[in-house]
């Protein structure tokens, strides 16, 4: 089975503080994606990369930065935290042949204090 | 991408199949229809899609309707752990990779 795993479960930062998320995917998918989910607005997409060294903005960019360096690994960066980016972020890949079948992993719980 | 809106919640006795609706009246020829759900504190399962025939795998059906302007996800016996919310996505295939996530049905399954 498909792995996608994210490095944290739950991370309390502070604001200002500049925030790394971790995603590696096992299943050498070209395709990565890092959402954000909030109570009342679904999830929506930050950004998207669809192969090492590539990345497109999605929905909501802004405030977000990315790094895919190697193909099993998709970082997302929270420059300078901000109490609004108080959210669950999911990380998400699939394969060029199947891009319409997202593996999620199972997300990390960020709080900005 | 085309629009879709579905009811914000369903209930369905466990054993019994669950049939979930999605309106998608704008969709266009080269539009698909995707069924994802999500489980309490898990990140979203991929279920099925189809373009026009309907479809079946182990998980679910997923019943297109002759015009494709609206579409029924069925869990033919719904057991406790099929409660989640679930998410019907229509989009294009090819080139744009991302998937628009909408609000989705809450299926309750009540024993």
């Amino acid at each position: 089975d498909v792995k996608v795993t994210q490095s944290s479960r739950y991370l309390v930062k502070r604001t200002g503080e500049k925030v790394f998320l971790e995603c590696v995917q096992d299943m050498d998918h070209e395709n990565m994606f890092w959402y954000r989910q909030d109570p009342g607005l679904g999830l929506r997409l930050i950004y998207f990369s669809y192969d090492v060294k590539m990345k497109e903005k999605g929905d909501i960019p802004e405030g977000y930065s990315v790094s895919r360096e190697k193909k099993e690994r998709f970082s997302l960066i929270l420059e300078s935290a901000s109490t609004n980016q108080t959210s669950m972020y999911l990380c998400a890949s699939s394969s060029y042949d199947g891009y319409e079948k997202l593996f999620f992993g199972s997300g990390t719980q960020l709080s900005v204090l | 991408d085309a629009k879709t809106t579905q009811p914000p919640s369903m209930d369905c006795a466990e054993g019994r199949a669950a049939n979930l609706p999605c309106n998608h009246s704008t969709i266009s020829g080269n539009e698909y229809v995707y069924w994802y759900r999500q489980i309490h504190s898990q990140g979203p399962q991929y279920i099925i899609h189809g373009l026009k025939n309907n479809e079946t795998n182990e998980m679910a059906s997923l019943i297109i309707t002759e015009d494709r302007k609206s579409s029924t996800l069925i869990l033919p016996h719904a057991t406790l752990r099929d409660t989640a919310v679930y998410y019907c996505i229509v989009r294009v295939g090819g080139g744009n990779y991302k998937l628009t996530f909408g609000k989705g049905t809450l299926l309750t399954v009540n024993p």
